[in-house]
């Protein structure tokens, strides 16, 4: 069981506005910052959100990152058939000295 | 471009030895933690441990201590992943990442790993 939790899975229509959660704690989401990352099928993961609502160059502004207390969402805008892939949240832990994923959510686009 | 390579996969008995190795091009390797995930079939990504800059400090999830040893040559650009009585659930696809993360106690931050490999699938299987 992950320490942080997401829903298993999520849908949209082309074009909704789409969001993931993502609930942990106040030793982790709660005191640390959150990144998410877009792992498209057959592929290797790949950083979306940094730093609870930054955007690595290249990502389209149409993702988005939010974090208020011990959670945190992941919003997709005008929903594109491309973001069909799994979300996984991450937050960094002191006692690891490394982060830690939530479980992941599939995203599919009807 | 900045690029990772993955290579030493393979299947393996269990209670037998892999070395998987990651090749780094077009960024200052020396410069940066680097870190091992892995993803069990149908799972979700699992951290497994990361080593800083000049490799003297390293962790590792509680599942591997004492089996995996993570090393880095900063001459070559690479960065190696030694693993010793493998088991059958540490069978998965294993990706090395690079990680942003700078400061120090309350000025710690961690920007996440933002570039990765492509992979290497190691299966133990008897």
């Amino acid at each position: 069981q992950s320490v942080l939790t997401q829903p298993p899975s999520a849908s949209g229509t082309p074009g909704q506005r789409v969001t993931i959660s993502c609930s942990g704690s106040n030793s982790n989401i709660g005191s640390k910052t959150v990144n998410w990352y877009q792992q498209l099928p057959g592929t290797a993961p790949k950083l979306l959100i940094y730093s609870n609502n930054q955007r690595p160059s290249g990502v389209p502004d149409r993702f988005s990152g939010s974090k208020s207390g011990t959670s945190a969402s992941l919003a997709i805008s005008g929903l594109q058939s491309e973001d069909e892939a799994d979300y996984y949240c991450a937050t960094w832990d002191d006692s690891l000295h490394g982060p830690v994923f939530g479980g992941g959510t599939k995203l599919t686009v009807l | 471009e900045m690029q990772l390579v993955e290579s030493g996969g393979g299947l393996v008995q269990p209670g037998g030895s892999l070395r998987l190795s990651c090749a780094a091009s077009g960024f200052r390797f020396s410069e940066y933690w680097m870190t091992w995930v892995r993803q069990a079939p149908g799972k979700g990504l699992e951290w497994v441990g990361n080593i800083n800059e000049g490799g003297r400090e390293k962790h590792y999830v509680d599942s591997v201590k004492g089996r995996f040893t993570i090393s880095r040559d900063d001459a070559k650009n690479s960065l190696f992943l030694e693993m010793n009585s493998l088991r059958a659930e540490d069978t998965a696809v294993y990706y090395c990442a690079r990680d942003v993360s700078g400061g120090s106690g309350t000025y710690f931050y961690y920007y996440g790993m933002d570039v990765w490999g492509q992979g290497t699938t190691v299966t133990v299987s008897s």
